[in-house]
């Protein structure tokens, strides 16, 4: 199966600070990716969908300058938490799927924010 | 809006024993299922996925789960477990966005644990 890599695979910061998480598609072209948040022992949620070259879509209720999206590739994504609080802390996990993947979504191993 | 439930947040099952784990969702339409299991360090992978046709599906590793529109269920199980199965499993229910590609809502997970 196709392979995605998330760095880092985990960060701890100070609260105000912002943290940049990248999410790479190693072995194909990643049309559209996706970013998930997920609580301890809860479900992973949706924060947005993003496509290359346009613009991310939140999900309700996800603040788009607190999470700054970017597909600038075709094989990377980053997601930016910016002015981090002790709240944002939770595990960050990617997706990545692309027009030859049959619709399957390639997950990233996540990376775990913790903010001080 | 569409919902998964997983009952069970946890279960244990002795090694070589079978394994059924539950999954409900909610959906207007017909729905896209998912089961995927999640290891620590690693990335969700697809066990197997319902989209049409034969409601017993197959899957990787020996899986296979049986879709009852009736009951609105998706049941996953394994007829022998082995103790590498030790995970958290989710059920996931897909909708479709206009890029074509699965969005996808994710129930609250099921952490087997296997017993020798």
């Amino acid at each position: 199966g196709a392979v995605v890599s998330q760095h880092p695979s985990w960060v701890i910061c100070k609260s105000g600070t912002s943290v940049k998480i990248e999410c790479r598609s190693l072995d194909f072209q990643a049309t559209t990716m996706f970013w998930y948040r997920q609580f301890p022992k809860q479900s992973l949620m949706l924060m947005a969908t993003s496509n290359e070259g346009s613009k991310a879509t939140y999900e309700q209720g996800v603040e788009k300058d607190k999470f700054l999206i970017n597909h600038a590739s075709l094989t990377l994504s980053t997601l930016t938490v910016t002015s981090a609080h002790p709240e944002d802390s939770s595990f960050y996990i990617c997706s990545a799927t692309g027009p030859r993947e049959g619709d399957e979504q390639f997950f990233g191993p996540g990376t775990r924010l913790t903010v001080l | 809006a569409q919902s998964v439930t997983q009952p069970d947040i946890h279960i244990t099952v002795s090694e070589g024993a079978s394994l059924e784990l539950r999954c409900n969702y909610s959906y207007g339409a017909t729905p896209y299922l998912f089961w995927y299991v999640q290891s620590p360090g690693q990335g969700l992978q697809l066990l197997l996925k319902y989209f049409s046709g034969d409601t017993l599906v197959q899957g990787i590793k020996g899986f296979e789960a049986e879709f009852k529109r009736s009951q609105s269920s998706f049941n996953l199980r394994k007829p022998s477990v082995h103790w590498s199965d030790a995970a958290e499993y989710f059920c996931a229910v897909g909708t479709s966005m206009n890029t074509g590609f699965q969005k996808l809502v994710f129930g609250t997970g099921t952490r087997l644990l296997v017993s020798p």
